[in-house]
């Protein structure tokens, strides 16, 4: 069964405090891995695609990574505003369609 | 600003009466989906559309229909609703299929008593 795994549920650091949200998945033919950031009361919002092992993206204290397993979000020195629930999602074949599973999120909280 | 509108933002509905949620894209993406995100289940697909006359069953399309008339627009209907419809409902799109990220919605808060 295609599956999207995220650990922590949920995560509280301090602002500066650096660590790793993970995202494992079993899918069949994993095509690409997306992260999104969600916000209470809003929508997810695209940060990254990864699309094989060894890829990396950053965007300001973000960096996602890939591996055949799993992925990571590192963030780095954290502020309050990067408080939201994180997801990750694997686009993978599904008959003759891509399919998108989604992890349930980590909900990361920064205290100042 | 480009993105996708979601109508309403919220609404009590009593069970058994019809309900359509709106949604419009201004980025002439191909792709539109439909998702409803619960506690402790995450989002999962309701149904999508590939391109504009045609659409497609997601994970849990029981109870819901939708309709694909013009490329903009991508109404869900739940013709009868159910307790177990209460849910944070979000319309998605993408430039198409394959390996490309779906923007969403800021989505509809649905309360069915």
């Amino acid at each position: 069964e295609d599956q999207v795994t995220q650990s922590p549920e949920a995560l509280r650091l301090q602002e500066g405090e650096s660590s790793s949200l993970n995202c494992s998945y079993t899918v069949s033919g994993l095509r690409g891995l997306f992260w999104y950031r969600q916000d209470p009361g809003k929508g997810p919002e695209f940060l990254f695609t990864l699309y094989s092992a060894g890829e990396e993206k950053e965007k300001e204290r973000l960096k996602a990574t890939l591996t055949k397993k799993e992925s990571f979000l590192h963030i780095t020195a954290p502020k309050p505003e990067d408080s939201a629930t994180y997801l990750c999602a694997a686009s993978h074949l599904g008959g003759s369609n891509y399919k998108l599973t989604f992890g349930k999120g980590t909900l990361l909280t920064v205290n100042p | 600003i480009a993105g996708i509108t979601q109508a309403p933002t919220s609404q009590i509905l009593a069970a058994g009466r019809r309900m359509t949620l709106r949604c419009t894209q201004d980025m002439r993406h191909n792709a539109m989906y439909w998702y409803r995100q619960d506690l402790g289940l995450g989002l999962r697909l309701i149904h999508y559309s590939n391109t504009a006359g045609t659409t497609g069953k997601g994970e849990v399309p029981d109870g819901y229909s939708v309709s694909r008339a013009n490329t903009d627009d991508f109404p869900l209907t739940l013709a009868s609703a159910v307790p177990s419809q209460t849910s944070v409902y979000f319309c998605a799109s993408s430039p198409g299929q394959g390996v490309k990220p779906q923007h969403f919605g800021d989505g509809t808060r649905l309360s069915i008593l």
